[in-house]
């Protein structure tokens, strides 16, 4: 199956400031990649979709001015967190797809745990 | 909206015996259907998907799934477990390129 890297793994930082999380597609190209989030024994929510050269569709009562997201090139997606708290500690995962004719399959990167102190 | 509904929130199997996980999606057209599998903080590997064709469907270490219209259900079958299964298990919807996540099933494998 395709790759899709996310990095970093897992971050900590400091209360107030920004972490800046990157998904790229390594072997295909992604026009379309989804931000989620986790929270502990949870499901994944969607919070946002990322369009290639557009604005991001954020899903109801996703923040847009706090989780900041550009899709710049085919291939690579970033999602900033701007001024963390500490209730912005979480696992956050994204997936890219691609469409395999009237189908789509999605790819997942290995998810970045975000702790904010 | 569409939903994905999965009942069990916690299952324990013994090593070797068989493991069924429910998965039912809300009524709709034909659904793309896939079945996810997390180990713990980790990303999500897909185990398996339906999109037409054959109910019965294979997938990977030894998953199957079966898409039952009159059901509404895709449930997940392996015949016999191995303690490497125990993980969270994510039953998805998928439409216009988004996925629509069920809460999860944990599977642990006892000895």
């Amino acid at each position: 199956g395709a790759v899709v890297s996310q990095h970093p793994s897992w971050v900590i930082c400091k209360s107030g400031t920004s972490v800046k999380i990157e998904c790229r597609s390594l072997d295909f190209q992604a026009t379309t990649m989804f931000w989620y989030r986790q929270f502990p024994k949870q499901s994944l929510m969607l919070m946002a979709t990322s369009n290639e050269g557009s604005k991001a569709t954020y899903e109801q009562g996703v923040e847009k001015d706090k989780f900041l997201i550009n899709h710049a090139s085919l291939t690579l997606s970033t999602l900033t967190v701007t001024s963390a708290h500490p209730e912005d500690s979480s696992f956050y995962i994204c997936s890219a797809s691609r469409p395999l004719g009237v189908d789509t399959e999605a790819f997942f990167g290995q998810g970045t745990r975000l702790t904010v102190v | 909206a569409q939903s994905v509904t999965q009942p069990d929130i916690h299952i324990t199997v013994s090593e070797g015996a068989s493991l069924e996980l429910r998965c039912n999606y809300s009524y709709g057209a034909t659904p793309y259907l896939f079945w996810y599998v997390q180990s713990p903080g980790q990303g999500l590997q897909l185990l398996l998907k339906y999109f037409s064709g054959d109910t019965l469907v294979q997938g990977i270490k030894g998953f199957e799934a079966e898409f039952k219209r009159s059901q509404s259900s895709f449930n997940l079958r392996k015949p016999s477990v191995h303690w490497s299964d125990a993980a969270e298990y994510f039953c998805a919807r998928g439409g216009d390129y988004k996925l629509s996540f069920g809460a999860g099933t944990t599977v642990t494998v006892r000895a």
